[in-house]
């Protein structure tokens, strides 16, 4: 069963980094077609895709957030970590993680169940 | 970035009667390669995470109950829930992996 955790601080202040992990169990980041990648959601509003990694350390990054996101693994650890810098507060958000899965759905099968990151001085 | 538009923003259906969303995407999200259309649909409850229901627009999540079904193609898409239980209160999204990821904007379903 694929299970995935977020964690990270619940607050941080205009212009720090945040950074959040996923932690996963069920599947291994490093098997050929996986993928886990990070979405957001602020309060009220729609869903937004943010980053995503490959079992072969491929990325993909939001467009318009590249310059900001930087999306790493470690498949020792069952890992994968977002880090975004110069945080504003409109990136108050609950961030999730996700497995991509590569061989049935091509999408997001298996979700975390969020954690809120409030930006405030 | 393909952006995703759903219509309408909320619904508000009777219990037992049909349900229909519709997503339009910018640009055709069929792959040419395999003839499969890269959309799917999630629901997402208060205070949970999103919920995938239908890939390739209309293939069914293991487990999702078989009143929920997707069609379409190319760039119209449509969620339909052929009688709706109480339990299909929701949000309900679209989402395109033809070239990266985009959801729409969301659809709030409601009981009438």
């Amino acid at each position: 069963q694929i299970t995935l955790k977020e964690s990270g601080p619940t607050l941080v202040k205009p212009t720090q980094t945040l950074t959040l992990t996923c932690t996963f169990s069920g599947f291994s980041v490093s098997t050929s077609g996986e993928g886990v990648g990070w979405i957001r959601q602020p309060p009220g509003k729609a869903l937004e895709w943010l980053a995503l990694i490959f079992w072969n350390d491929d990325k993909r990054y939001r467009p318009y957030l590249k310059s900001r996101l930087t999306i790493t693994k470690d498949s020792s650890k069952n890992q994968v970590v977002l880090t975004m810098t110069n945080m504003d507060p409109v990136d108050t958000a609950t961030y999730y993680c996700a497995h991509r899965s590569g061989y049935t759905s091509g999408t997001f099968d298996y979700w975390g169940q969020g954690t809120l990151v409030t930006v405030s001085s | 970035d393909i952006v995703m538009t759903q219509s309408p923003d909320s619904l508000a259906v009777s219990l037992g009667e049909r349900a229909t969303i519709n997503c339009k995407s910018s640009q055709s999200v069929l792959y040419s390669s395999n003839n499969k259309n890269s959309l799917a649909w999630y629901q997402q409850k208060p205070g949970q995470p999103p919920k995938l229901l239908i890939y390739w627009a209309s293939t069914r999540e293991s487990g999702v109950p078989d009143r929920f079904s997707g069609s379409g193609s190319g760039t119209d898409f449509t969620l339909t829930i052929s009688s709706l239980q109480a339990e299909d209160v929701a949000v309900y999204y679209c989402q395109q992996y033809y070239s990266t990821y985009t959801f729409g904007q969301g659809t709030k379903l409601q009981i009438k």
